[in-house]
């Protein structure tokens, strides 16, 4: 069983350029979230995408953007970086949407670091 | 608003004494309580969950977590702490009537064990 991966690990990015972050589910799961973990706190949820829409959002702003792939993979786009927008960005699978119960399966993450 | 709330930034114990990992939270309704653990430069793991029944769920590594509903609260347990327990331990909560996977994270609690 092939667990959640992302890409890159490490970024680095100026303030005001765009940044794309890539992650493949875990195999059977069909449900994306991305989540965003600022130094010193707990993840906050960016949003979700089931079957390649997007299902939820956090209180993230329109620059954080995202795509869901017929493989179930995923992009984590952010336009216009700001130097808060530094921290680890999780991508979390799951294998329902609606799966309340099931935890989530999270990748070691993307530490971006904005200058 | 809705929120978790872990009160220790940290919590210092001896190899081979219990452990105890605090949270509380302010959630409408009967949500489900989780509790994640991450390594250093590491996404975060699933320990344990709380659906519903017996108010002592048992869970990965030996760790154990105690639901009280009066008190809001889902404390982290553990009988026997080993050296390797030492890491970084989250609290989430998943609201019942919210749509999606999105969960409510604490600040965390950096649990260090000594030899």
């Amino acid at each position: 069983e092939t667990g959640v991966t992302q890409s890159p690990t490490h970024l680095i990015k100026t303030r005001g350029q765009q940044v794309t972050l890539r992650c493949s589910s875990q195999s059977g799961h069909n449900t994306v979230s991305w989540y965003q973990q600022a130094l010193g706190q707990g993840p906050q949820f960016i949003f979700q995408y089931y079957r390649e829409e997007e299902n939820g959002r956090g209180n993230f702003p329109p620059r954080f953007s995202g795509l869901q792939f017929p493989n179930y993979s995923s992009e984590l786009n952010v336009n216009a970086l700001e130097l808060d927008d530094s921290a680890l960005y999780l991508c979390a699978s799951s294998s329902d949407r609606s799966s309340y119960n099931s935890p989530l399966h999270f990748g070691n993450g993307t530490r971006l670091t904005v200058t | 608003a809705q929120s978790v709330a872990q009160p220790e930034d940290q919590v210092n114990v001896a190899e081979g004494n219990p452990l105890t990992v605090k949270c509380t939270y302010s959630v409408s309704g009967n949500p489900y309580l989780f509790w994640y653990v991450q390594y250093p430069n590491r996404g975060l793991q699933f320990l344990l969950k709380y659906i519903t029944g017996d108010n002592l769920v048992k869970g990965s590594y030996g760790f154990e977590a105690e639901f009280n509903k009066s008190q809001t609260s889902f404390h982290l347990k553990k009988p026997s702490a080993l050296v390797s327990d030492s890491a970084l331990y989250f609290c989430a909560v998943r609201p019942r009537n919210q749509a999606g996977t999105a969960l409510i994270f604490g600040k965390g609690t950096t649990l260090s064990v000594s030899s």
